[in-house]
């Protein structure tokens, strides 16, 4: 079993819906949720970063996380035909007050369609 | 653009040739990671450097493979006698350690295609 699980979709959307986008994860020394957008052939793009649990917005986004529950959510609000991406959720144990090594899930790929 | 550079953006490779790759980090930047991301899946640790020591590297990093980071700047990803498996894109990151969160900017990647 990996320790971060993502469902990889395809999630399809009409523009203007909100979209829901979860992983799971086992080791219970991650604190550090990070969630990224990758476009096709292109290097990761940071988009929100939570430290333990709680919730964080930033305009369109909000990020969630429930340590209880071993489980964090990416809410995308009104969604553009621009988010149509890969998106992945990334977490860490942590290490001396940073963080090192990033653990990945596979990445949900989301379209949004006009 | 995150300020992370990679070069060659794409390589084609015959199996049993070696390969190396370049990354050139956010100049202030003290830590630099290198991932390996096939098609399908996220992106898995490889290594990562804090100035020019090398402090953890993964099991997936095979004798074939090494790192290095001559005084602490850009880096160096070599992989000898490649085979259809070492077939991936192949990420480099940069961050800042030591100065509140630490965020890691990733470079465009490295595709890797050894036929």
């Amino acid at each position: 079993q990996k320790e971060v699980e993502q469902d990889p979709g395809p999630l399809s959307v009409p523009e203007g819906a909100i979209v829901s986008l979860n992983c799971t994860y086992s080791n219970s020394a991650f604190q550090y949720f990070m969630w990224y957008r990758q476009y096709s052939r292109k290097g990761p793009e940071l988009l929100m970063y939570t430290y333990s649990s709680g919730n964080k917005e930033d305009g369109r986004f909000t990020a969630q996380v429930d340590k209880s529950s071993k489980y964090i959510s990416l809410f995308i609000r009104d969604s553009q035909p621009s988010d149509s991406a890969t998106y992945l959720c990334a977490m860490s144990a942590g290490f001396s007050g940073g963080y090192n090594k990033l653990i990945f899930g596979a990445g949900t790929r989301l379209a949004v369609h006009p | 653009d995150t300020g992370v550079s990679q070069d060659p953006r794409h390589k084609i490779t015959k199996r049993g040739q070696n390969v190396t790759f370049r990354c050139d980090p956010i100049s202030e930047h003290n830590r630099l990671y290198w991932y390996r991301q096939t098609l399908g899946q996220g992106p898995e640790f490889l290594t990562y450097f804090q100035n020019e020591a090398q402090l953890e590297k993964s099991r997936l990093l095979s004798d074939r493979f090494s790192a290095e980071r001559p005084k602490g700047s850009f880096s160096t990803l070599e992989i000898q006698r490649t085979e259809q498996g070492d077939s991936a894109m192949y990420l480099c990151a940069s961050s800042l350690a030591g100065a509140g969160p630490e965020t890691q900017y990733f470079g465009p990647g490295t595709r890797l295609l050894v036929l």
